[in-house]
């Protein structure tokens, strides 16, 4: 089946530097990939879907200068989390779909932790 | 605008018993897609069961199933035949067409030996 890998699974890394967190659909093309947050015992927030070619589109309350995304081919998008703080903690998660009618296919996410 | 509903934070059910999960959406669409996925402590996200709205018939896959009632707007999930590895969080959700898929707060599913 369909398979989109995220990497690194976990980071930890210090205020105020940046992070980079990679998406990859190993055996499809994703013109569009989705970046999720979740908080521990929380839901899936989207954060922003990443277009490729394109600019992403954040959702109201993201910092797109934050919260960096860059989907330069069909099967790569990246997010960089920059200038991180410890609010920035979270869980991030990345998903695309592999057709039309599938439901999407998510990466196994990167635990974040800026101390 | 889209949202889903669980409201049931957490449920519990007896190892080979059967459980049923609850989801409302609301939507002003007439074609989307609904989901059910399972997150395990290992938080990967696990598709269990999808329905498209323009099927009357419920969707099944092996012990999972669901009531799916567009007129209301419910979707909800039946486990029959639980068993120790379903114990996991379950989210409800919904995506239009191409756009992006919005869940529920979850529902956790604990299931005793």
């Amino acid at each position: 089946g369909a398979v989109v890998s995220q990497h690194p699974s976990w980071v930890i890394c210090k205020s105020g530097t940046s992070v980079k967190i990679e998406c990859r659909s190993l055996d499809f093309q994703a013109t569009t990939m989705f970046w999720y947050r979740q908080f521990p015992k929380q839901s899936l927030m989207l954060m922003a879907t990443s277009n490729e070619g394109s600019k992403a589109t954040y959702e109201q309350g993201v910092e797109k200068d934050k919260f960096l995304i860059n989907h330069a081919s069909l099967t790569l998008s990246t997010l960089t989390v920059t200038s991180a703080h410890p609010e920035d903690s979270s869980f991030y998660i990345c998903s695309a779909r592999p057709g039309a009618r599938d439901g999407y296919t998510f990466g196994s996410g990167t635990r974040l932790t800026v101390v | 605008a889209q949202t889903v509903t669980q409201s049931q934070p957490e449920m519990s059910v007896q190892e080979a018993e059967t459980v049923t999960l609850s989801c409302t959406y609301d939507t002003s669409e007439s074609d989307y897609y609904l989901f059910w996925y399972k997150q395990p402590p290992s938080r990967q996200m696990i598709l269990v069961i999808r329905q498209e709205a323009y099927k009357q018939q419920n969707a099944t896959e092996n012990r999972f199933s669901v009531n799916f009632q567009k007129a209301a707007k419910s979707f909800s999930l039946k486990i029959s035949d639980s068993q120790l590895g379903d114990a996991a969080m379950y989210f409800c959700a919904y995506r239009r067409n191409n756009n992006d898929m919005r869940f529920g707060a979850g529902t956790r599913l604990t299931v005793k030996p």
